[in-house]
């Protein structure tokens, strides 16, 4: 069985450009999350879509990031435009679902490093 | 809210000896899940161990063990028999009962010596 992809693996761009990363989930999972880390820092939860619905998405740091899910199969993330700031390693995972009440595991993807110059 | 606590920025040990990982956690949730990612240098971040809180036996897979003391709310991994695949960036992280986001800490870089 796959696992997690994401495309591209590196990006460099210069700020004030637009960057679309994408997710392949574990295929049947419904639930599919973005995280980033800044370089040092702790990872931290960007938002998180059940199927094609966004479910929490507290964690997107403004609106220059916008997340879709379309058909509920794969995800992308766009910024635009890219700040110094935004760069950092940006993880995608997904999980099951199935189990109401239960915690699933959450399987991730080996990230795209994200560079803004 | 959750918080996680890796103090041990970096850590070394001889192959084939033991070693634990820290990590403290707080939380506002009543039913919580504790995890143990590891991120290998090819960067693709795999579950070690996970450890439901209502439990109170600590998880064990293979050589990983935990040491869940719920009322201190520490998480700690014990490895034993180091390899050198261990060798790895390991997350500890919490999430609440149902679909949520997971509360990463901000890792501990695992060097194993030969």
């Amino acid at each position: 069985e796959a696992g997690v992809t994401q495309f591209p693996s590196h990006s460099v761009i210069e700020k004030g450009q637009t960057v679309t990363l994408r997710c392949d989930p574990i295929s049947g999972h419904d639930n599919l999350y973005w995280y980033r880390r800044v370089m040092g820092k702790e990872i931290k939860f960007l938002l998180h879509f059940v199927k094609e619905s966004k479910q929490d998405e507290s964690g997107m740091p403004n609106n220059r990031f916008l997340a879709e899910r379309t058909g509920g199969t794969y995800s992308t993330l766009k910024v635009q435009p890219a700040e110094l700031e935004d760069s950092g390693v940006y993880f995608c995972a997904s999980s099951q679902g199935r189990m109401r009440g239960a915690t699933d595991t959450q399987y991730f993807g080996p990230g795209t490093r994200l560079t803004v110059l | 809210a959750q918080t996680v606590t890796q103090s041990q920025p970096e850590m070394s040990v001889q192959e084939a000896e033991t070693v634990t990982l820290s990590c403290t956690y707080d939380t506002s949730e009543s039913d919580y899940y504790l995890f143990w990612y590891k991120q290998p240098p090819s960067r693709q971040m795999i579950l070690v161990i996970r450890q439901e809180a209502y439990k109170q036996q600590n998880a064990t897979e293979n050589r990983f063990s935990v040491n869940f003391q719920k009322a201190a709310k520490s998480f700690s991994l014990k490895i034993s028999d180091s390899q050198l695949g261990d060798a790895a960036m390991y997350f500890c992280a919490s999430g609440g009962r149902g679909y949520q986001k997971v509360t990463f800490g901000t890792g501990t870089k695992l060097q194993v010596i030969p």
